[in-house]
This record gives C-alpha cells, structure tokens and sequence, in this order.
C-alpha cells in the first residue's frame, strides 16, 4: 500500500492564480481531511469528508474548495492564492468515520509558498 | 469546543535526560480521544498513541511513558533516557465522539524538543 499520497511536494504561486493540491489513499478510508500547518499554530483543519459525496468545513475553511468524487481521490482548490495561503498543508485518511477513534494517516505534505 | 493546549512551546535537554510534554484538553464530551504524533525533522507525521476517555491506564512503550489523568484533563508525555533522535516536534490531539460532535481532530500547537548530544 501507498498509503496517502500527495502531490506535488513544492509549489510556487502568484497572488491571484489558483491551484488544485492533489491527495489519494488506497486505504479505503472513508475519512479524509486537509489540515495546513503554520508555525506557532499547530495543524488547522480545512476541511473534510466522511465519504464520497459528502464534504464540510473545519476550522479554517475560507479560499479553499473540495469535493469528493471517489473514495480514493480528496483534492483541495485553492481558488484565488492569497500570500495569507503559505503554508504546510497536509492530507489524512482514517479507517473510523463515526468517532474518529483510530489515528489519522497522513501524507507527507506539500509546501506551498504564495508570494 | 474541543481545545488542547501544550504550554511549552520549545524544550531542549541533554542525551540521556528524562523529559515530559505536557498536554492539557478541554472538552464537553464524555466520550473522547486523545493522541500524540512526532513531527521529525524530515516534516512527515508519525502517530505514537490513541488512548480513549474511559481508559485512564498508564501506557509505556520502550522508552516512551504516557499519564492519562482525567481529574486534570491532561495527557502528559515522557521521554526516558532521551536520545538525538528524539529530537522533533510532539502534537497531542483530540477527537470528540458524540452525536453531533464535528467530525475534527483538534492539534496542540505542539512543542519542540531538542535533544543535544
């Protein structure tokens, strides 16, 4: 198994250009999310989802869009970068939907700087 | 709201030194779990333990200890005989579980330990 995969591990933006950040499992996790991670502030939840089909908003929700078509596939969107968007960002998969009782997967991040 | 807090932002001690990581929670629920990951240098994050809320045993592994204390809503980490590789930033985490409890993992802001050689 892979496990989670994310790509691509570095990126580069404009101010104002726009971006999808790609995540996979093959798991069959029905959990996925998307946390950043900027200094000082621990992971930060994004947002997630409890299966195909089904999405909501975490903590920090606003600039990013997600949508998830497959069990497998959990892309973020970035829709218009903001220099306020350099961050960390992380994708996870958990095996339990209903308590979230089993730890989190995670991928090994993409770096994202906006300048 | 769920909320944890680790107060110790940075810890540096020598090879060989015991050393513990605090971690406090707030919760409404319950029903609840906690966790610990390892952020190494290389940036990935390894998860370590999952303890629940009805399950107040101490747990080691290896040189590993963790202090379950309700009473205290804490859930403290300690490192025997610390080694450079330890070295690394430590997150302790909470997931709710009730019924209508958002579906979220909630991060410390974590704590950077250097073990110096």
């Amino acid at each position: 198994n892979a496990g989670v995969t994310q790509t691509p591990k570095f990126q580069v933006l404009k101010t104002g250009q726009s971006m999808t950040l790609q995540c996979a499992q093959d798991m069959n996790h029905e959990y996925m999310s998307w946390y950043r991670q900027d200094p000082g502030m621990g992971l930060r939840l994004i947002h997630y989802s409890v299966g195909a089909g089904i999405t909501d908003q975490g903590e920090v929700p606003n600039g990013y869009n997600v949508s998830r078509s497959t069990t497998e596939d959990f892309p973020l969107r970035l829709l218009s970068a903001a220099p306020s968007q350099t961050s960390v960002y992380f994708c996870a998969s958990s095996y339990d939907v209903a308590s979230l009782s089993y730890e989190q997967y995670f991928g090994p991040g993409t770096r994202l700087t906006v300048t | 709201a769920q909320k944890v807090t680790q107060a110790q932002t940075e810890i540096s001690v020598v090879e060989k030194e015991d050393v513990t990581l605090d971690c406090v929670y707030e919760t409404r629920d319950t029903t609840y779990y906690l966790f610990w990951y390892k952020q190494p240098p290389s940036g990935e994050l390894v998860f370590l333990i999952r303890r629940n809320s009805f399950d107040e045993q101490n747990e080691i592994s290896g040189r590993y200890s963790w202090n379950f204390q309700k009473s205290t809503s804490s859930f403290n980490f300690t490192i025997t005989a610390s080694q450079v590789v330890d070295s690394a930033v430590y997150f302790c985490a909470l997931s709710e579980s009730s019924a209508g409890s958002a579906r979220q993992l909630t991060f410390g802001s974590g704590t950077q330990l250097t073990v110096l050689p």
